[in-house]
């Protein structure tokens, strides 16, 4: 199986701030045939499901705030966001969608400094 | 809208059985991969396995391959996920969700969850 792995496990920024993710895959995630990264994260929120902001590494979700950007390829992922909001606290999980099982990563909480 | 709509909290005793459903809202759940999605208490999610509803083809994680059942029935758009026999290590929130269409690798719509508790 894929391992993921995230770092940092929880992460305090300023509002306004800029709070960066990383996550690092155990192989390649890049579909070759594609040129695309079959990496995914989410933004999971007390008592609510996983909800998608980016896939493709890169791609932003319809309706996900700009302020949300991922990067990178192969085996190591960002996400970032570029001015830290009140309402983005919650826990970040990264996953991959290369070869099943889609395995996620552990999470990092993202909290309010 | 797509949607996915789950059955209601559980609470079980050790050894009973349980199947909880995932229905969706649009003739479209009939040709997508709908995954299952294991969240202990205070953990992270957990990829269970996943079903094409257009043949039922299915995929399970190995660590999961053997103590649950992933069915459908593309003629009521509903998925299920299954125990034959529960155990308290089984107390989690369930989610299903849709894997995007169109080649987003990702998954795109998640249903609201569905508690599982179980408890002599």
């Amino acid at each position: 199986d894929i391992v993921m792995t995230q770092s940092p496990d929880s992460l305090a920024v300023s509002l306004g701030e800029r709070a960066t993710i990383n996550c690092k895959s155990s192989q390649s995630l890049l579909y070759s045939s594609q040129n695309k990264n079959y990496l995914a994260w989410y933004q999971q929120k007390p008592g609510q499901p996983p909800k998608l902001l980016i896939y493709w590494a890169s791609t932003r979700e319809s309706g996900v705030p700009d302020r949300f950007s991922g990067s990178g390829s192969g085996a190591d992922f960002t996400l970032t966001i570029s001015s830290l909001q009140a309402e983005d606290v919650a826990v970040y999980y990264c996953q991959q969608c290369y070869y099943a099982p889609f395995t996620f990563g552990q999470g990092t909480r993202l909290e309010i400094k | 809208e797509v949607q996915l709509v789950q059955s209601g909290a559980e609470v079980k005793k050790p050894g009973e059985s349980l199947k909880i459903t995932c229905k969706g809202s649009e003739h479209n759940f009939l040709k997508v991969w709908i995954g299952w999605v294991r969240q202990m208490p205070g953990k992270g999610p957990e990829w269970m396995g996943m079903i094409y509803t257009g043949d039922s083809e299915t995929r399970y994680s190995r660590s999961f391959e053997g103590q649950v059942t992933i069915s459908a029935d593309k003629s009521i758009t509903t998925a299920y996920l299954q125990w034959s026999s529960l155990e308290a290590s089984d107390t989690a929130m369930y989610y299903c969700a849709r894997r995007g269409i169109s080649g987003k690798e990702a998954f795109d719509i998640w249903g609201q969850g569905t508690m599982v508790t179980i408890s002599s």
